[in-house]
């Protein structure tokens, strides 16, 4: 499978600052959605966003979706240390679940 | 949410020998599930699809023979990794869809399961 490509591939961040990170994917698709990893564990689903949307928040995240560049931003504001974690988009083309991922981004904020 | 749970979490097998995981959705149906694995620091690279009473579509570069799966129900998908090796110590990590109709929207995020981590000696 083809991976999308996330920069930066870490970040490191002073609580309180916001965290951008950007992913780039290859084919069209019906949605994209990001996921936090903290470290050995699972996945923890963020947000999804259809490829007819252009923005979606939840919270303190925001999410935005440029198909014509096939790109995503995902923007975390007022960081936490608890929001030190490897963070990954991946991408649904046929809308069944299959997600194709990208590097991640690993995210480390200092209180 | 819908649930997957996977099982075990853990496992440290001795080379040569075939391990096991399973993957259950609790309170939906999934025709379809997917197999994922992740190295250390590396990102998730999805190795098959899951295809209830049917074949798995296994992506390019995985070996079928070595990583079997079964999707023997609506609700259970396993994964056998056969003559396990030092090389094929990961985290694997399951996910699934609800089935259409059954949530009513399409456009869903995929569950995950929490993930094994499997350690050969």
């Amino acid at each position: 499978s083809q991976q999308g490509e996330e920069d930066p591939q870490a970040l490191s961040i002073q609580e309180g600052e916001n965290a951008t990170m950007n992913c780039s994917y290859k084919t069209s698709i019906n949605n994209l959605q990001w996921y936090r990893q903290n470290s050995g564990r699972g996945l923890v689903h963020l947000i999804l966003i259809r490829s007819n949307e252009r923005e979606k928040h939840s919270g303190r995240l925001r999410v935005t979706l440029d198909t014509s560049k096939k790109s995503s931003s995902l923007l975390i504001t007022a960081s936490r240390a608890a929001d030190t974690a490897s963070y990954f988009c991946a991408t649904d083309a046929s809308n069944t679940g299959k997600l194709i991922f990208g590097q991640g981004t690993t995210l480390q904020v200092k209180p | 949410g819908a649930v997957v749970s996977q099982h075990p979490s853990r496992v440290i097998c001795k080379s040569g020998t075939s391990v096991k995981i399973e993957c259950r959705s609790l309170d939906f149906q999934a025709t379809t599930m997917f197999w994922y694995r992740q190295f250390p620091k590396q990102s998730l690279m999805l190795m098959a699809t899951s295809n209830e009473g049917s074949k798995a579509t296994y992506e390019q570069g995985v070996e079928k023979d070595k990583f079997l799966i079964n999707h023997a129900s609506l609700t259970l998908s396993t994964l056998t990794v056969t003559s396990a090796h030092p090389e094929d110590s990961s985290f694997y990590i399951c996910s699934a869809q609800p089935r259409a109709g059954v949530w009513g929207n399409m456009n869903t995020e995929a569950f995950f399961g929490q993930g094994t981590r499997l350690t050969v000696v």
